[in-house]
């Protein structure tokens, strides 16, 4: 059955250390995997995309890495402050379907 | 821009009830679809629809819901009758041409009783 794993409910770590959230996919062949930010109460806001074909992509204090041999995504907050704290979902999305299907999310805290 | 608009934000209904949640897409989104959040289950797609037609209705619980979207600018879910096990997060998120990234709306928080 097609499954969609994040490592862990919930992660604890110190402000100005990285945090690394991991997102590992079974029987789906995805042209991108996304990753989304939603804080309590919200809708999910995105943060990145990365293609089936790259590796890494980074935007400010956000990696993400995309490894379709080991069908998996990691991603990573360098830095982290306690404002990054959230639940962080990944959402693969396959060829010719503009639809998106989610994992269950990991909740980061950062404390100061 | 206002973003994807959600109502309401929150409904309290007894079972047996009809519910109509609604979302208005982001404008020149050509997209749009409805979520269903749970502690159990995460955030599922239930429909979605492109240039106002129904693609993937595959996610739909059971006939008691519905959804239509009559215009680009408008779209209802509908659940008829509402059960206990309905209570749920409902978010709609639109996205664009070529729409990779979606956008969420913040939700209605439905409580059926």
């Amino acid at each position: 059955s097609q499954k969609i794993e994040q490592n862990s409910e919930a992660l604890n770590i110190q402000e100005g250390k990285t945090a690394t959230l991991t997102c590992n996919y079974t029987n789906y062949s995805p042209a991108y995997l996304q990753w989304y930010r939603q804080d309590p109460g919200r809708g999910p806001v995105f943060l990145l995309l990365i293609r089936e074909n790259e590796k890494e992509k980074r935007k400010e204090r956000l990696k993400v890495t995309f490894d379709t041999t080991l069908k998996q995504s990691l991603f990573h907050i360098t830095a982290s402050q306690p404002a990054d704290s959230a639940t962080y979902l990944c959402a693969i999305t396959l060829y010719n379907n503009n639809d998106m299907r989610f994992g269950a999310g990991t909740r980061l805290t950062v404390k100061p | 821009d206002a973003g994807v608009i959600q109502s309401p934000r929150h409904e309290v209904t007894e079972m047996g009830q009809e519910v109509t949640l609604r979302c208005k897409p982001i404008s020149g989104h050509n997209s749009l679809f409805w979520y269903r959040q749970t502690m159990m289950r995460g955030l599922e797609l239930l429909i979605y629809f492109n240039n106002n037609v129904p693609i993937d209705d595959s996610g739909m619980p059971e006939d008691r819901f519905s959804a239509k979207m009559p215009n680009a600018s408008f779209s209802t879910l509908k659940i008829q009758p509402s059960e206990p096990r309905d209570s749920a997060v409902y978010f709609c998120a639109s996205s664009g041409l070529g729409g990779e990234t979606q956008y969420f709306g913040p939700g209605t928080r439905l409580l059926v009783l």
